[in-house]
């Protein structure tokens, strides 16, 4: 158990909706990254935030935005979804926005059907 | 802009033997990190070892182990003394600047 958590676990929603999913990073972790692994994509780094700041953006897409909140926990909004979202969504946190020292969490699989 | 390489869609090793993993990358940065992770069929991924690019030795964790070779662009992971635990998808990937690429990955299957 790397202390990271993600919530849910699994979600199956429909094309065109728009859902949230939830990170908490590992007690006093301050930077939180989110992935997306997919059979089409493969894994591809999204977002990094630092303390409540974006500090870094990878390949993520304009219907999708992150955010994370004062207690540091985050969260991934995805809209307007489409087949292709449907993918293991990981998030990760370091301490002070190491990158290798990521701890990942168990991800959340999303389904569009 | 960075790109990683791995060739090798999928390698077998003997329980107890050593096995090399391919990485190329590509990078027009000076200053970058190179990463190997693990995801087992759990799914979950397993952070293995770093190495930064001004780093004059190969980085070491316990059996892994990376062959840094700058001039080539090639970060190979060694795996030495294998163990079925080992099996596993494992991908190489390329920090420059704020942007993160990730390979395609390995599969490594370790056999009694």
């Amino acid at each position: 158990d790397s202390g990271v958590t993600q919530t849910p676990k699994h979600l199956i929603t429909a094309t065109g909706q728009r859902v949230t999913l939830r990170c908490s990073p590992r007690s006093g972790d301050l930077s939180v990254y989110w992935y997306q692994q997919s059979l089409d994509q493969g894994l591809q780094f999204l977002i990094q935030y630092y303390n409540g700041e974006e500090r870094a953006k990878g390949n993520i897409l304009e219907r999708f935005s992150a955010q994370q909140f004062p207690d540091l926990h985050s969260e991934l909004n995805l809209s307007s979804l489409e087949l292709g979202d449907s993918a293991l969504y990981f998030c990760a946190s370091s301490v002070a926005g190491i990158w290798n020292e990521q701890f990942f969490g168990p991800g959340t699989r999303l389904t569009v059907l | 802009a960075q790109k990683i390489t791995q060739t090798q869609p999928g390698m077998f090793v003997q329980e107890k033997e050593a096995v090399t993993l391919d990485c190329t990358y590509d990078t027009s940065d000076q200053s970058y990190g190179l990463f190997w992770y693990k995801q087992p069929s759990s799914g979950e991924m397993i952070f293995l070892i770093y190495q930064g690019s001004y780093d004059e030795q190969n980085a070491t964790e316990g059996r892994y182990s990376l062959n840094f070779q700058k001039a080539r662009k090639s970060a190979n992971l060694v795996i030495s003394a294998s163990q079925l635990g080992d099996s596993a998808m494992y991908f190489c990937a390329i920090k420059g600047g704020n942007q993160f690429y990730f390979g395609t990955g390995t599969s490594l299957t370790v056999i009694p």
